[in-house]
């Protein structure tokens, strides 16, 4: 099947700072990733759509000058969390689809962030 | 609005039991809908995923249905083990919006 990487899979940051995680498909082209986030004991929460060579759709509630997301490449997203706090705290992860139905998604391994 | 319900939160069988996983959806307006398993602070790994078109996927111990008219799935997992102990997701692709919706997820703990 097809492979989703996701870099770093953890991160530990000073509140105020700014963290970069990167999505990629390793083996398929993704004109459709996402990014999600996902709290202790919680089910995924979808936080933007993010299509190549254009902006990100955000979900209702989601910062977007918070939470920059870049798609320049149909391999790679970035999302970068930006003056991260404490509440930012979570579990990202992200994921992509192939072109056309069936829209089976694959999802990365996951992004555990921490900000002290 | 479009959402995903899956009951029950939690469930601990003993080993070798059969089991059934339920989730049900508010539109039946469909793509398809993807079964996920995910271990503790683990990503997700895709177990089977049913196309609106059909009923029922299967692999290995796994067999999952699909009921559009009624908005429900449900996922049978045949003989547990320990092993099989970890959350299992269940996302829907619905046709408008273009995203998945996922459950809450069942906590499953199969006991030895």
């Amino acid at each position: 099947g097809a492979v989703v990487s996701q870099h770093p899979s953890w991160v530990i940051c000073k509140s105020g700072t700014s963290v970069k995680i990167e999505c990629r498909s390793l083996d398929f082209q993704a004109t459709t990733m996402f990014w999600y986030r996902q709290f202790p004991k919680q089910s995924l929460m979808l936080m933007a759509t993010s299509n190549e060579g254009s902006k990100a759709t955000y979900e209702q509630g989601v910062e977007k000058d918070k939470f920059l997301i870049n798609h320049a490449s149909l391999t790679l997203s970035t999302l970068t969390v930006t003056s991260a706090h404490p509440e930012d705290s979570s579990f990202y992860i992200c994921s992509a689809h192939t072109s056309g139905i069936p829209y089976e998604q694959y999802f990365g391994p996951g992004t555990r962030l921490t900000v002290t | 609005k479009q959402e995903v319900t899956q009951i029950p939160a939690a469930l601990s069988v003993p080993e070798g039991e059969n089991l059934v996983l339920n989730c049900s959806f508010t539109d039946s307006a469909i793509y398809n809908l993807q079964w996920f398993r995910q271990d503790p602070g683990k990503g997700l790994t895709s177990l089977l995923l049913i196309q609106s078109s059909q009923r029922e996927q299967t692999s290995g111990r796994l067999n999952a249905s699909l009921d559009k008219s009624s908005g429900r799935s449900t996922l049978y997992i045949a003989a547990s083990q320990p092993g099989d102990s970890a959350t299992y997701l269940c996302a829907v692709y619905y046709n408008q919006g273009g995203k998945l919706i996922f459950g809450q997820g069942t906590e499953l703990s199969v006991k030895p």
